[in-house]
């Protein structure tokens, strides 16, 4: 399966402030997805991101807090904008690709765990 | 996607084979059952799929009921690096992945 890097691992953050995470795989994908993990929840699809043009976004969630960007088959970012205490989650990346799909499986970084204070 | 029911946790002793149970009375025909885990602090990993036919894998093997209402994922020797949730999910191959409760699986020594 693709192998992904996913940037920071974790962070802290001051309410008010803005973190782009980034999302660097190791071959082209067909599609790349953003979700979010809040404490002791399961995860939840923020939006698809989609190359050359606008992220594709879930219920509940909006391009002015969440912009995404994917310029290219390879790389991601996703913004957590204008920050709140309640934004603190884990944060992950995830693809599906050609490697992927002998199994049909989507591929996940290892997350980036922010906590805004 | 058909929505699926799992116990929200289960004990397996170390050694033991794991049997996690999966609802998905409401299933369509090109639905297929996926199970992910995600161990604490890690994004979730794939752990084998299927349609119709039983499935084993060198992680697990998946045993799908003939009318394809329930399935159950079987680790045949537990050990406690397998101590994770699992997540039972139902969808269409051209889908994304839309994520439940899942089974909190300790596994004790």
């Amino acid at each position: 399966s693709a192998v992904i890097s996913q940037k920071p691992s974790r962070d802290i953050c001051q309410r008010g402030t803005s973190l782009t995470i980034q999302c660097q795989v190791d071959s082209q994908v067909t599609m790349m997805f953003w979700y979010r993990q809040q404490p002791g929840q399961s995860l939840t699809l923020i939006a698809t991101a989609n190359q050359g043009s606008e992220a594709t976004y879930e219920s509940g969630f909006v391009i002015d807090k969440f912009p995404i960007s994917r310029p290219n088959l390879t790389f991601s970012t996703l913004t957590v904008s204008n920050m709140s205490p309640e934004d603190s989650s884990i944060y992950l990346c995830s693809v599906y690709g050609i490697r992927d799909r002998a199994n049909y499986g989507y591929t996940f970084g290892s997350g980036t765990r922010l906590t805004v204070v | 996607d058909a929505k699926t029911t799992q116990p929200p946790s289960m004990d397996c002793a170390e050694g033991r084979a794991a049997n996690l149970p999966c609802n998905h009375s409401t299933i369509s025909g090109n639905e297929y059952v996926y199970w992910y885990r995600q161990i604490h602090s890690q994004g979730p990993q794939y752990i084998i799929h299927g349609l119709k036919n039983n499935e084993t894998n060198e992680m697990a093997s998946l045993i799908i009921t003939e009318d394809r209402k329930s399935s159950t994922l079987i680790l045949p020797h537990a050990t406690l690096r397998d101590t994770a949730v699992y997540y039972c999910i139902a969808k269409d191959a051209g889908n994304m992945l839309t994520f439940g409760g899942g089974t909190r699986l300790m596994v004790k020594p």
